[in-house]
């Protein structure tokens, strides 16, 4: 079965400062992974997204994320963290079941928190 | 404007009532899904569709049925609601395997 975690419930990081949020995995066959970000009382938006090919993969507002196969991570990053940055990330993994169908499981989150 | 609706946005029933829960996108997208999100659970998976008349369960879809009559549509059907759905739900639609998923609004559901 295929599995997401998150280790962090929340984050914490000062204005300006590099942030990481983490994110380890466990799944059948080529990972297909994924950041999603979600502000209050929103839906959830699409960040980036790691498929094939470079490891270091760049998304939406200046996020990047490393993909780790050895260490079946793909953790988010941001050089300068700004306070419109605070909100709810999640992780999300896609694969293929037993069956051939699309199965995708998401992480619990990690609430990110930009102290000004 | 490429958008996934859902209707109710929100919505107070009683234990028992069957309720429907609207999903529509403008993508024409194979993929649909729909999440419950609860606090320090994240967003589990309670249903799933390849294309239309392909359905599978995700990871909790007890109380729950869905069907797949029309390629845009995807209700979520709650045949006798409990408490215990009460929740957060979100449609969601992508068009393959390597694509991101585009989220509906959420529902918030409370059952009483």
């Amino acid at each position: 079965a295929q599995s997401v975690a998150q280790p962090e419930d929340q984050v914490n990081v000062a204005e300006g400062n590099p942030l990481t949020v983490k994110c380890t995995y466990s799944v059948s066959g080529n990972p297909y992974l994924f950041w999603y970000v979600q502000y209050p009382n929103r839906g959830l938006q699409f960040l980036l997204k790691y498929i094939t090919g470079d490891n270091l993969v760049k998304g939406s507002y200046g996020f990047e994320a490393e993909f780790n196969k050895s260490q079946t991570s793909f953790h988010l990053k941001k050089p300068s963290a700004l306070v419109s940055d605070s909100a709810l990330y999640f992780c999300a993994v896609r694969g293929l079941n037993s069956g051939g169908y699309q199965k995708v499981t998401f992480g619990i989150g990690t609430k990110l928190q930009v102290i000004p | 404007e490429a958008q996934v609706t859902q209707n109710p946005r929100y919505l107070i029933t009683v234990t028992g009532k069957k309720l429907t829960v609207t999903c529509s996108q403008n993508m024409n997208h194979e993929y649909m899904s729909w999440y419950r999100q609860d606090p320090g659970l994240g967003l589990r998976q309670i249903y799933y569709s390849m294309n239309v008349e392909v359905t599978d369960k995700g990871d909790v879809p007890e109380g729950y049925k869905v069907s797949r009559k029309e390629k845009r549509n995807f209700p979520l059907i709650l045949e006798s609601p409990s408490p215990n759905q009460t929740s957060l739900y979100f449609c969601a639609s992508s068009s393959g395997l390597a694509s991101q998923q585009y989220f509906g609004p959420g529902t918030r559901l409370t059952v009483t």
